[in-house]
């Protein structure tokens, strides 16, 4: 299978500051993505998409960010709050594949208050 | 509108017993899946279905079986269940053409299983 891997397992942040959350993907031919957000005993929950013609997509208090070049993706989340802990996940997209996902192993959010 | 239902939440099971998980959409989705997740494997994909009556194999089918005989249902099947197989599992159904905003997956709330 397609390899999308995070470059941190764990991340702890203090209430009120900003996150970053990394992710690599292997395949160059990906042309979407996007980031989940799993709590504890629950199924991922989409939090914003990106295709790969974007280098940067932003929602509420998160922004995407694509390079295409080192194949990075990188999840920001301002002024994380509590409500923020969780696990997520990117997932890539591979064309010839059709709705097929191939997702990371995920990266564990702590917010500190 | 309940999106993607999974029943049941938990189950155990001892080695070589047969079980179902059920997977209900009511978003009109054309494409449904099952995965497991396992602690860091990320989740993996067992079977999928693009339509009502088709399935296909995804990464990791073995000892696993699935049907989709209505659109909104999806099943998957553990014939002769090992330890191996004890894990999250999670139905997830998504539209066919992609579009923006969650053109990816609807998640079930998942079914922890555990085969002793």
């Amino acid at each position: 299978g397609e390899s999308v891997g995070l470059h941190l397992p764990t991340l702890s942040v203090q209430e009120g500051d900003n996150s970053i959350i990394n992710c690599a993907y292997s395949n160059s031919a990906s042309d979407y993505f996007i980031w989940y957000k799993q709590e504890s005993g629950k199924g991922p929950q989409f939090i914003i998409d990106i295709r790969s013609n974007m280098d940067k997509r932003q929602g509420q208090r998160v922004t995407v960010l694509l390079n295409k070049t080192v194949k990075h993706l990188s999840l920001q989340i301002a002024a994380t709050q509590p409500g923020d802990s969780a696990v997520y996940f990117c997932a890539e997209n591979i064309p010839v594949t059709g709705n097929q996902f191939y997702f990371g192993t995920g990266t564990s959010l702590t917010v500190i208050p | 509108n309940a999106g993607v239902t999974q029943t049941p939440k938990f189950r155990v099971l001892k080695t070589g017993q047969s079980m179902t998980l059920l997977c209900a959409q009511d978003m009109n989705h054309e494409y449904m899946y099952w995965y497991r997740q396992d602690p860091g494997m990320g989740l993996r994909l067992i079977h999928y279905s693009v339509g009502e009556g088709t399935t296909a194999k995804g990464e990791v089918p073995d000892g696993y079986n699935v049907s989709r005989l209505k659109k909104q249902n999806f099943l998957l099947g553990l014939e002769s269940a090992a330890p191996s197989q004890t894990s999250v599992y999670f139905c997830a159904s998504s539209l066919a053409q992609k579009s923006w905003g969650n053109y990816g997956y609807t998640f079930g709330s998942g079914t922890r299983l555990t085969v002793v």
